[in-house]
Order: C-alpha cells, then sequence, then structure tokens
C-alpha cells in the first residue's frame, strides 16, 4: 500500500479555517485519496475523497496537487466538534477479491480546536 | 438513516476464552471489513468479505476467524483470547465495487483480562 505522511497535530482556533497537509509521494495512477476523522470514542467517519480533481462536499473540501503528490483537506470554519484524528489515506480502485480494496490507517493528524 | 450495528457494545472475557463479535452493515451493502483498534493506536485491518466471501485479509491471528452469512452480517470469533486482544474492534461496510465510503460501527470494546 502507498504510504501518507500527515503532521501528528495541529491546532486551531474555533471559527477559523485550517489546512490539513498530506503527502503522498508514491500515489499510483489508481489510488483515489481518502480522508476519515475519528472522534473520541467513536468509529472512524468518511470526510470525503477523489482522484485528480478538487472536490467540495458539506464537511470539507479536498484540494489535490496537480502531480497528486500532495493534498489538503480543508475545514473551513473549524467547530469543537471537529477535533479528532484525521487520516488521510490512499485507496487502490482496483478491486481486489470482487469489492473496493481496504481502507489502510496511518498515523493521523490529531487536531486540536480551541475557543 | 440505518448504520452499521455492532454486538455486544462491551465485551469481558477471560484469558484463555472465547468471543464473538457481531457486525450488521447498511442494509443493502455487500462488504464488510473488520479492524483492530488497540489503546493509542490506529486501525488495523483484519479482514473483509464480499458477498459471503473472504476478499481481503489483513493481520488477523490465527485464533480469529470470520465469516459472511447470507444476510450479509458478519461475525468476528476470537479464540485463546490474550490480554494483547484486547481493543476496540470496528465493522465498515459499503457497496461492493463503489470506491465511496465505508461506513463504520460504534466499535466492540473487548476487554480481555
Amino acid at each position: 500500500d502507498a504510504k501518507t505522511t500527515q503532521p501528528n497535530s495541529m491546532e486551531s482556533n474555533e471559527e477559523e479555517p485550517v489546512h490539513l497537509p498530506c503527502n503522498h509521494s508514491t500515489i499510483s495512477g489508481t489510488d483515489y485519496i481518502h480522508w476519515y476523522r475519528q472522534l473520541p470514542s467513536q468509529g472512524p467517519e468518511y470526510v470525503i475523497h477523489g482522484l485528480t480533481s478538487n472536490v467540495n462536499n458539506r464537511m470539507a473540501s479536498l484540494a489535490i496537487a496537480e502531480d497528486r503528490k500532495s493534498s489538503t483537506l480543508i475545514l473551513h470554519r473549524a467547530t469543537l466538534r471537529d477535533a479528532a484524528v484525521y487520516y488521510c489515506i490512499l485507496r487502490d480502485s482496483l478491486t481486489r477479491g470482487g469489492t473496493a480494496s481496504k481502507l489502510t490507517f496511518g498515523t493521523g493528524t490529531r487536531l486540536q480546536v480551541t475557543l | 438513516a440505518a448504520g452499521v450495528i455492532q454486538s455486544p457494545r462491551h465485551l469481558i472475557k477471560e484469558k484463555r476464552e472465547t468471543a464473538t463479535l457481531k457486525c450488521y452493515p447498511i442494509p443493502r451493502h455487500d462488504t464488510v471489513y473488520w479492524y483492530q483498534q488497540g489503546p493509542g493506536q490506529d486501525p488495523q485491518f483484519l479482514i473483509s468479505f464480499y458477498e459471503k466471501m473472504q476478499s481481503d485479509k489483513g493481520s488477523i491471528p490465527d485464533r480469529f476467524s470470520a465469516q459472511q452469512f447470507s444476510d450479509y452480517h458478519s461475525e468476528l470469533n476470537m479464540s485463546s483470547l490474550e490480554l494483547g486482544d484486547s481493543a476496540l474492534y470496528f465493522c465498515a461496510s459499503s457497496l461492493g465495487q463503489e470506491n465511496t465510503e465505508a461506513f463504520f460501527g460504534q466499535g466492540t470494546r473487548l476487554t480481555v483480562v
């Protein structure tokens, strides 16, 4: 599995934008970039994913570098409820065993949000 | 909306006992993934199933086995439990070949004493 590199932790003030970086220099052409987050004592939660183009949804935006070797998850206005560990994951679009490939969690970024 | 349901939520077992964890995927989802998350660690992939067949295998001990049933629910069976098996076990489900999101359950917290 191609690896990703993220900062161990980041801090943000509430109501301010947060940019969470991820490096994935060994990404292959068939890898999608997925972001999940895990709030304390909960299961991981899907945030967003993309392949080449920037993506927006109600939770966040995903900016993907032109060479796809890095990406940035953007939370437009952080709230206290966004405090979580954020995982950047490369997921092969090629099916394995007939189904979408597994998600391989690395060491994510622990985001702290303060008032 | 229906989510992934795991049972039980908490389980306490003694060493060398067996445990069975259950996962009920979102309706129409045909793929189930199992993950183990030790204290202070990141989720580690154990095994996955698609259409009742094993589709991928990760770092799952030989003492563990799993299967997916005809109604798509899955069970993780753990035997000869060790103290190190104490962890949160998450199940996730998704739609087969779609590279879309996986939905995770709330997890089962297994404590081996």
